[in-house]
């Protein structure tokens, strides 16, 4: 267990509909960062918050955002689902002064 | 942005024979390169990583090589056994550059043979 959490686990929805996954990270640690793992497209970044800040931007779609609150934990909006938005995502955390970044669980989103 | 090439894509192996995966990464100001094991429907877990200040890296049956030079990294892992069947990535980051988010290969299928 890495002290990652996300919610839901797993989110089945359709064309054009809005989901938000949420993800808490480990206690102190004050960067969050949002991957997205398909068949195609591997691992890919999307978006870095660091404690509240968006700080770095990889991958991610204009339909897509995100926010980290003053709790620290963060969520993923997106909306104007494809089909191709089917993937898992993961969020991961890190604290200020290390460069190591631990996974949730990820979330399993499928539309269908 | 930063590009990481990962060889192979699927590396059978017998059990008790050792197994190396190598990485390239394109972005030369790349510092720290960390690699993770994934299970089926699980999470990415770091099993070790390296900073760019170190050519080397072991802990226990898993080592890591860097050399910057001709910017690629491999993971060795010694004397396989079953539970090391996973999908091995590795990954390249700048660690205090613009984007902070880790540039994945594509991973490798690592079997291990009974």
């Amino acid at each position: 267990d890495s002290g990652v959490t996300q919610t839901p686990k797993h989110l089945i929805t359709a064309t054009g509909q809005r989901v938000t996954l949420r993800c808490s990270p480990r206690s102190g640690d004050l960067s969050v960062y949002w991957y997205q793992q398909s068949l195609d497209q591997g691992l890919q970044f999307l978006i870095q918050y660091y404690n509240g800040e968006e700080r770095a931007k990889g991958n991610i779609l204009e339909r897509f955002s995100a926010q980290q609150f003053p709790d620290l934990h963060s969520e993923l909006n997106l909306s104007s689902l494809e089909l191709g938005d089917s993937a898992l995502y993961f969020c991961a955390s890190s604290s200020g002064g290390s460069d190591t970044q631990y996974f949730g669980p990820g979330t399993r989103l499928t539309v269908l | 942005g930063e590009n990481v090439e990962q060889h192979p894509s699927t590396l059978s192996v017998q059990e008790g024979d050792s197994a190396v995966i190598k990485c390239t990464y394109s972005d030369s100001a790349s510092n720290y390169f960390p690699w993770y094991k994934q299970e089926l429907g699980k999470r990415p877990q770091l099993i070790i990583d390296i900073r760019s200040n170190v050519g080397e890296k072991k802990d226990q049956r898993i080592a890591v090589t860097l050399n910057k030079t001709a910017k690629h990294f491999s993971l060795h892992i010694t004397e396989t056994q079953p539970e090391d069947s996973a999908v091995y990535f590795c990954a390249a980051r700048v660690v205090g550059g613009g984007a902070d988010g880790l540039t994945f290969g594509k991973g490798t299928h690592l079997i291990i043979q009974p």
